[in-house]
């Protein structure tokens, strides 16, 4: 099944500053790729996310990258702000359409 | 839209005792999910139904059963409750059909303890 890893575990970045947050995936048939943020005792919510027909994808200050033959794809959160902190998930489809792998999340803290 | 609706919000119960938690979309959507969050864990897959009517276990579905009750609604039983299924769960749904994987909107979230 599919395996899905995601570095690093904890962020700390000054305001304004970028934040990257890395995933690997296992499964070469993996075609979706979203990106969730949760924020302390909320719902994972969708920021963003990436087909493997497309290498990039962009939405204001956020952008997602997939390097598909390398098997990885990154969160960029540029310009961060305070309201940026939180939990950020990523996630592969796995073993078929419709299920996904999350990784194990990665706590960012923005500090002004 | 009130999107994905969870209850209850919030759980107690004894080790032994059983339960049900709901969950309820109004999206139109084909396919359900329950997950259950542990700290440092991530999101695991507990069981899923791709249409009314399927359902198939996750990555951890041991102790637990589901019911798809029709397109709306997806319920997820624990019929002997642990200290281990101590956690957060989340129902989620998605318009994912055969062949293609979709975007998964979740609910707020069940907060249980087993004592």
């Amino acid at each position: 099944g599919e395996n899905v890893e995601q570095h690093p575990s904890t962020l700390s970045v000054q305001e304004g500053d970028s934040a990257v947050i890395k995933c690997t995936y296992s499964d070469s048939a993996s075609n979706y790729f979203p990106w969730y943020k949760q924020e302390l005792g909320k719902r994972p919510q969708l920021i963003i996310d990436i087909r493997s027909n497309v290498g990039e994808k962009k939405d204001q200050r956020i952008a997602v990258t997939l390097n598909k033959t390398a098997k990885h794809f990154s969160l960029h959160i540029t310009e961060t702000q305070p309201e940026d902190s939180a939990v950020y998930f990523c996630a592969a489809e796995s073993d078929s359409w419709g299920k996904f792998q999350f990784g194990a999340g990665t706590q960012v803290v923005v500090t002004p | 839209n009130a999107g994905v609706t969870q209850t209850p919000k919030f759980q107690v119960l004894k080790t032994g005792q059983s339960m049900t938690l709901q969950c309820a979309q109004d999206m139109n959507h084909n396919s359900m999910y329950w997950y259950r969050q542990d700290p440092g864990m991530g999101l695991r897959l507990i069981y899923y139904s791709a249409s009314e009517g399927t359902t198939d276990k996750g990555e951890v579905p041991n102790g637990y059963n589901v019911s798809r009750l029709n397109k709306r609604e997806f319920s997820l039983r624990l019929e002997s409750a642990a200290p281990s299924q101590t956690s957060v769960y989340f129902c989620a749904s998605s318009a994912a059909l055969a062949g293609g994987s979709d975007t998964q909107y979740f609910g707020p979230g069940t907060r249980l303890t087993v004592l």
